[in-house]
């Protein structure tokens, strides 16, 4: 599959457990980015890498841990959530941050707390 | 920070009539307003965008009004088609450095046949 892909597509999980969502691009960009998506909300940014690096962290949680081994994959690692934290989580990806770049979306993950 | 609003939340509009969304914005110097489209169970898609150099901006059945004086801007769409339904999502783009797109709450349009 060409453009950004995300897996899981769906996932349930525990208050205890610990996963990771993982998405990777192939449109050779440099800037990813990981989104929260609630129903009725404003998709809600969570957190940017350009050229590996963390640039941006809005205010999310510590049980939320971003990781960014190289400019095509990126991973949302998971533990001790919350139900509140049920959402469809979006990663996207530009050509670099800070400029007038489309930012292309994955499929996104749907997550459930239980 | 920037902050975006976006009305209506809903809007039905009969085939072939035309849709209007509109969105406010908070930060005067935001100066790029992209509008994304995501259709039922997939992805947000960009399908136009308007820099603050501009006032409006058009592709085919959808153009794009901006009014930098009163922080606002619109979407249009005329002709419009029952694929035209989906949830239409404003955004701006903050100064500075961060630069980071701010999106409105979104707006589900349902075309009717």
């Amino acid at each position: 599959e060409t453009g950004v892909t995300q897996t899981p597509r769906h996932l349930v999980m525990g208050m205890t457990n610990k996963k990771s969502l993982k998405c990777e691009q192939h449109l050779g960009h440099n800037a990813m980015y990981w989104y929260k998506q609630s129903a009725k909300k404003p998709l809600e940014l969570m957190f940017v890498y350009n050229f590996k690096e963390q640039t941006e962290n809005n205010s999310v949680p510590s049980r939320f841990s971003p990781e960014c081994p190289n400019s095509s994959h990126l991973f949302l690692h998971l533990h001790t959530l919350q139900p509140e934290d049920s959402a469809l989580y979006l990663c996207a990806s530009s050509l670099k941050h800070g400029s007038y770049n489309e930012q292309f979306f994955g499929p996104g993950t749907r997550l459930t707390v239980l | 920070g920037e902050n975006v609003e976006q009305h209506p939340s809903t809007l039905s509009v009969q085939e072939g009539d035309s849709a209007v969304i509109k969105c406010t914005y908070s930060d005067s110097a935001s100066n790029y307003f992209p509008w994304y489209k995501q259709e039922l169970g997939k992805r947000p898609q960009l399908i136009i965008d308007i820099r603050s150099n501009v006032g409006e901006k058009k592709d085919q059945r959808i153009a794009v009004t901006l009014n930098k004086t009163a922080k606002h801007f619109s979407l249009h769409i005329t002709e419009t088609q029952p694929e035209d339904s989906a949830v239409y999502f404003c955004a701006a783009v903050s100064s500075g450095s961060a630069r980071q797109l701010t999106f409105g709450s979104g707006t589900q349009l349902t075309v009717l046949p």
